[in-house]
């Protein structure tokens, strides 16, 4: 399995407080992604990086903030939790020779009360 | 942007019956394509993918799938499933966009197989 380790894996916190997921890679990896998994919605995107400092986003980021400021570790900030945005969420990693060919962490299960 | 639909969105067989999941997306460029398996519990793992070439395609575990372009398709097949391939599984599209690759998911097909 690809190094890829998320924390923490569950999570409960209050509507309005502030949360941080963290994933950590040790493939030395370019992309990295943040998905969020719901029943019925698959897999949706919320923010992706292609390298350092650089960020994008995805379809679903309203209400999430991301930062990489190394290669390793990708960071995903709800600044004000809400309620839907319970949910398990995904770090993905891609190098650039197999482009798109995603590898995952485990997941981070988080619950907003 | 790229969207990718899957039409089954669950699935129930028996054991040793034979399995086809579609998937169909748009996009009119150069995609690669990818099917994933979260089996209960658990993270995505990669099932096979497809970048260029034969468009018939195995992966682990005696999956298969096809690409055909005309169709703007990538179905997964398996001749004769088993109760462990109870699955989500997920069809995935990517396409270059200004040197990064953004995947797209489709929403996923639960399968359930009985003994």
């Amino acid at each position: 399995d690809a190094g890829i380790t998320q924390s923490p894996r569950h999570k409960v916190t209050e509507t309005g407080t502030p949360v941080t997921l963290r994933c950590h890679q040790t493939e030395n990896h370019r992309y990295m992604y943040w998905y969020r998994q719901d029943p019925g919605h698959g897999l949706r995107l919320i923010h992706y990086s292609y390298g350092v400092k650089d960020t994008d986003k995805g379809e679903v980021s309203d209400g999430y903030s991301v930062s990489r400021s190394k290669t390793e570790d990708f960071l995903l900030t709800l600044e004000s939790a809400t309620s839907s945005q319970t949910s398990v969420y995904f770090c993905a990693i891609s190098g650039g020779t197999r482009a798109g060919e995603l590898f995952f962490g485990e997941g981070s299960r988080l619950t907003v009360l | 942007a790229q969207s990718v639909s899957q039409h089954n969105h669950h699935v129930i067989l028996s054991e040793a019956a034979s399995l086809e999941l579609g998937c169909n997306y748009s996009y009119g460029g150069t995609v690669n394509l990818f099917w994933y398996v979260q089996y209960p519990g658990q993270h995505l793992q990669l099932l096979l993918k497809y970048f260029s070439g034969d468009p018939l395609v195995k992966g682990i575990k005696g999956f298969e799938a096809e690409f055909i372009k005309s169709k703007f398709s990538f179905n997964l097949r398996k001749p004769s499933v088993q109760w462990s391939d109870t699955a989500e599984y997920f069809c995935a599209v990517t396409v270059s966009s200004g040197g990064s690759y953004i995947p797209t998911f489709g929403r996923g097909t639960s399968l359930i197989v009985h003994p």
